[in-house]
């Protein structure tokens, strides 16, 4: 089955900088993979998603981008701000083949310093 | 609209003691998924329902049993719980495949003593 390494496990960074946090996956049928940002005691809610189909997507300040060859997917957080402080989640999956598994990498806890 | 609704928000409860955890979504989701949540270990899924109908297993099913009771309402339950299962517990739902975000529900506190 899939599996989904995240690093680095904890991120500090100083308000304006820029953060990137990596993903490797295991399947390589897998075509979905998306970002879920978690802030402290809440739900985990999707920031921004990529398809197998395309190498980069951004978002405003987020961007995401995918190396199939080498099964591998970066968050990119530009001009950082305090409140993007909170755990971030990859994660990947196919959307075809019988599979529904969307399976987590074990996050990344980013803080924001003023 | 309410969105993936779980309840109890928390539950204490003794070692070998059953309950069920409730899961209800009014988006007409056709997809609904119980994870799990521990700190530095991510969500890992318990099990899934792709539609009204069929279950299947996650990564860590054992000790949790699931029902599909209809098209909104999924269940997780713990027939004999162990201090291993005290967790966060989160339901999501997802329309299908293609659309592919998950919404969660605000997550269920369960402590097993």
């Amino acid at each position: 089955g899939e599996n989904v390494e995240q690093h680095p496990s904890t991120l500090s960074v100083q308000e304006g900088d820029s953060a990137v946090i990596k993903c490797t996956y295991s399947d390589s049928a897998s075509n979905y993979f998306p970002w879920y940002k978690q802030e402290l005691g809440k739900r985990p809610q999707l920031i921004i998603d990529i398809r197998s189909n395309v190498g980069e997507k951004k978002d405003q300040r987020i961007a995401v981008t995918l190396n199939k060859t080498a099964k591998h997917f970066s968050l990119h957080i530009t001009e950082t701000q305090p409140e993007d402080s909170a755990v971030y989640f990859c994660a990947a999956s196919r959307t075809q083949g019988g599979s529904e598994k969307l399976v987590f990498g074990k996050g990344t806890k980013l803080t924001v310093n003023p | 609209n309410a969105g993936v609704t779980q309840t109890p928000k928390f539950q204490v409860l003794k070692t070998g003691q059953s309950m069920t955890l409730q899961c209800a979504q009014d988006m007409n989701h056709n997809s609904m998924y119980w994870y799990r949540q521990d700190p530095g270990m991510g969500l890992r899924l318990i099990y899934y329902s792709a539609s009204e109908g069929t279950t299947d297993k996650g990564e860590v099913p054992n000790g949790y049993n699931v029902s599909r009771l209809n098209k909104r309402e999924f269940s997780l339950r713990l027939e004999s719980a162990a201090p291993s299962q005290t967790s966060v517990y989160f339901c999501a739902s997802r329309l299908d495949l293609i659309t592919g975000e998950l919404f969660f529900g605000e997550g269920s506190r369960l402590t097993v003593l």
